[in-house]
């Protein structure tokens, strides 16, 4: 089956615009996670949802950040008014929760450059 | 909070020979998951291996296994007989045993491959 999708796969904006940014996770996982990775960085977690609760989003850096999970399937990524230091790579993932083990997998990213 | 440190940024490994990735971590948690990852320049996470904190045994996978020292909350990875296609960055992650929790990665360390 396909896995975890996500588009673009590279995006170049000027500072202060708006950028979205998708993921298709794998058909009936029910949990979708977004990462950020910086140049030469781990990964930061962002944000999480699991089904219909409400999304976990402790790690959303400020108010310019969102993400939206429609019918429990594709996420969308916003970053309102871009800067400098948004520039990086931004992952999804997503898990069958009702697996023991709960793995995550992994799309290729989305690189953003904010010029 | 939990945190993971790789304190290795580069390492390099002779092709067919064997080389050993650190990682430590801290949490006040006594059951848990720990992963490794490998992110080659495709920037594609793969799960290499995934060790439960309740196991003693160690994990293995092929050519990869673990040495999980729960006590000091140690957890390497060691590759033998390395090959070209090993070349990639490796990341630590820990993650609660509670379901859809996210991940926290260390900082990385970049495995080079000499022929």
């Amino acid at each position: 089956g396909a896995g975890v999708s996500q588009s673009p796969s590279n995006k170049v904006t000027e500072k202060g615009k708006d950028v979205e940014l998708r993921c298709d996770p794998i058909s009936g996982h029910t949990a979708l996670y977004w990462y950020r990775q910086s140049l030469g960085q781990g990964l930061e977690f962002l944000i999480y949802f699991q089904g219909n609760s409400a999304p976990d989003k402790s790690g959303l850096p400020s108010d310019r950040f969102s993400a939206e999970r429609t019918g429990g399937s594709v996420s969308t990524l916003t970053i309102q008014r871009t800067q400098q230091e948004d520039s990086a790579v931004y992952l999804c993932a997503s898990s069958l929760v009702v697996q023991k083990r709960y793995e995550q997998y992994f799309g290729p990213g989305t690189r953003l450059t904010v010029t | 909070a939990q945190t993971v440190t790789q304190s290795q940024p580069e390492m390099s490994v002779q092709e067919a020979e064997t080389v050993t990735l650190s990682c430590t971590y801290d949490t006040s948690e006594s059951d848990y998951y720990l992963f490794w990852y490998k992110q080659p320049p495709s920037r594609q996470m793969i799960l290499v291996i995934r060790q439960e904190a309740y196991k003693q045994q160690n994990a293995t996978e092929n050519r990869f296994s673990v040495n999980f020292q729960k006590a000091a909350k140690s957890f390497s990875l060691k590759i033998s007989d390395s090959q070209l296609g090993d070349a990639a960055m490796y990341f630590c992650a820990y993650r609660t045993r509670n379901a859809g929790n996210m991940l926290t990665f260390g900082g990385g360390t970049r495995l080079m491959v000499k022929p």
